[in-house]
């Protein structure tokens, strides 16, 4: 099957650091991807939606100043936790999707573990 | 795209025995799909079933699906204690690629 790889699996910083986390395509072009992020014990909230070459679209209440999102190219896009705060703690998700239309099979990265302190 | 929400939130059960979890959802779909998640892990794909098919099988996974009433169920047979983890339904209309998630179904399977 499809896999989306995103790097670190982990990763501790001081507050008001900038963190970047990458999600990768292995084995396939997604020119959508898609973030994630997950409290404890909670649903995957959705944050935003990565677009290959334009700018991400962002769901309500998500910073994009604060979370900034690149999507370069067609295999590669990266979360940028700017300005870290410990409420930015938590686990974040990626995934991208292979075709489109009914078929559509979301592939989900391992997640990063984002620790502020 | 819409929110699937599973149930029950959690459920404990001894290996070997079946465990059931369901999932409802809103307005008409084209797919739906079930993921699994191991503690502070990503997700795993487990199966797709599509708004015209009623069951699908997947090994020891069996999805209903019953448009009808907006809801579909997984099945895992002769569970074990590695299926330990938390399942996600996500329903899905077409060509919406993003999925949203409910706050899953957490299953302990107990040695």
């Amino acid at each position: 099957g499809a896999v989306v790889s995103q790097h670190p699996s982990r990763v501790i910083c001081k507050s008001g650091t900038s963190v970047k986390i990458e999600c990768r395509s292995l084995d396939f072009q997604a020119t959508t991807m898609f973030w994630y992020r997950q409290f404890p014990k909670k649903s995957l909230m959705l944050m935003a939606t990565s677009n290959e070459g334009s700018k991400a679209t962002y769901e309500q209440g998500v910073e994009k100043d604060k979370f900034l999102i690149n999507h370069a190219s067609l295999t590669l896009s990266t979360l940028t936790v700017t300005s870290a705060h410990p409420e930015d703690s938590s686990f974040y998700i990626c995934s991208a999707s292979r075709g489109g239309g009914p078929k559509t099979e979301a592939f989900f990265g391992q997640g990063t573990r984002l620790t502020v302190v | 795209s819409q929110q699937g929400e599973e149930d029950p939130q959690a459920l404990s059960i001894q290996e070997g025995e079946n465990a059931t979890m369901n999932c409802s959802y809103k307005t008409s779909i084209n797919n739906l799909q079930w993921y699994r998640q191991n503690s502070g892990r990503g997700l795993v794909h487990l199966i797709l079933i599509r708004s015209n098919e009623r069951e699908k099988h997947s090994g020891r996974l069996r999805v209903t699906l019953d448009t009808s009433k907006k809801s579909s169920s997984l099945l895992i047979t002769a569970s074990r204690a590695a299926d330990t983890a938390s399942y996600f339904c996500a329903p899905s209309s077409g060509s919406a690629r993003q999925l949203t998630f409910g706050s899953g179904t957490q299953l302990t399977v107990l040695p």
